[in-house]
């Protein structure tokens, strides 16, 4: 079965910062790749995925993520974090190993705060 | 444009009192439809997802029940809630098998 590690479970960063999350899955096979947020309050909203082509995936707010097949992680990343990033980040996998991708695997989450 | 509603947002039972959460999506048709369970510091855990109407497959062994009696309606059920049902419960949709779009979720509270 698909897992996905989040190794980071809390991360404290100050303004300006630069922010790098790890995220590692287990398949070995063809995946779709996502990170969501959740900011405080509100329901968990897609930040960027990759289905194929460029490894380097842009996203929104100025996140990107890399996919590096050879080691199976899909990091994210942010140059200059603000306070309005402090939020739970999660990293999710499907994968094609039972012949379909709805099966949807997350990580475990990284709380990120941001202190100003 | 789609959207996907869930109600009640938050919802307090007590111990072996029955269980009905909703989920409704709009803009889309014949999705493709998920419930979850979020746990503080585990993620979120696929509990249910459904193809179609009356079509549902189970992903975890446990005392909830899922059913989809309109496209775009999705129920949670439970018919004696158990302790540790409480929790965070998330329903999602998807077009065939691309990206999933999440609703604001439900905090069940099991007394």
């Amino acid at each position: 079965a698909q897992s996905v590690s989040q190794h980071n479970h809390h991360v404290i960063l100050s303004e300006a910062a630069s922010l790098e999350l790890g995220c590692n899955y287990s398949y070995g096979g063809t995946v779709n790749l996502f990170w969501y947020v959740q900011y405080p309050g509100q329901h968990l909203q897609l930040l960027l995925k990759y289905f194929s082509g460029d490894p380097l995936v842009k996203g929104i707010k100025g996140f990107e993520a890399e996919f590096i097949k050879s080691k199976f992680s899909f990091n994210l990343r942010k140059p200059s974090v603000q306070w309005s990033d402090t939020a739970e980040y999660f990293c999710a996998v499907n994968d094609f190993s039972s012949g379909s991708a709805r099966q949807l695997t997350f990580g475990s989450g990284t709380q990120l705060t941001v202190l100003p | 444009s789609q959207t996907i509603h869930q109600w009640p947002a938050t919802l307090v039972q007590p111990v072996g009192s029955p269980l009905s959460l909703e989920c409704t999506v709009e803009g889309t048709s014949n999705p493709n439809l998920y419930w979850y369970r979020q746990a503080a510091g585990r993620g979120l855990q696929l509990l249910f997802y459904s193809v179609g109407i009356g079509q549902i497959s189970s992903e975890v062994p446990q005392n909830l029940s899922a059913s989809r009696p309109q496209d775009r309606q999705f129920i949670l059920s439970s018919k004696k809630l158990l302790l540790s049902d409480s929790g965070f419960y998330l329903c999602a949709w998807s077009v065939f098998e691309d990206t999933q779009y999440f609703g604001p979720g439900t905090r069940l509270t099991v007394l």
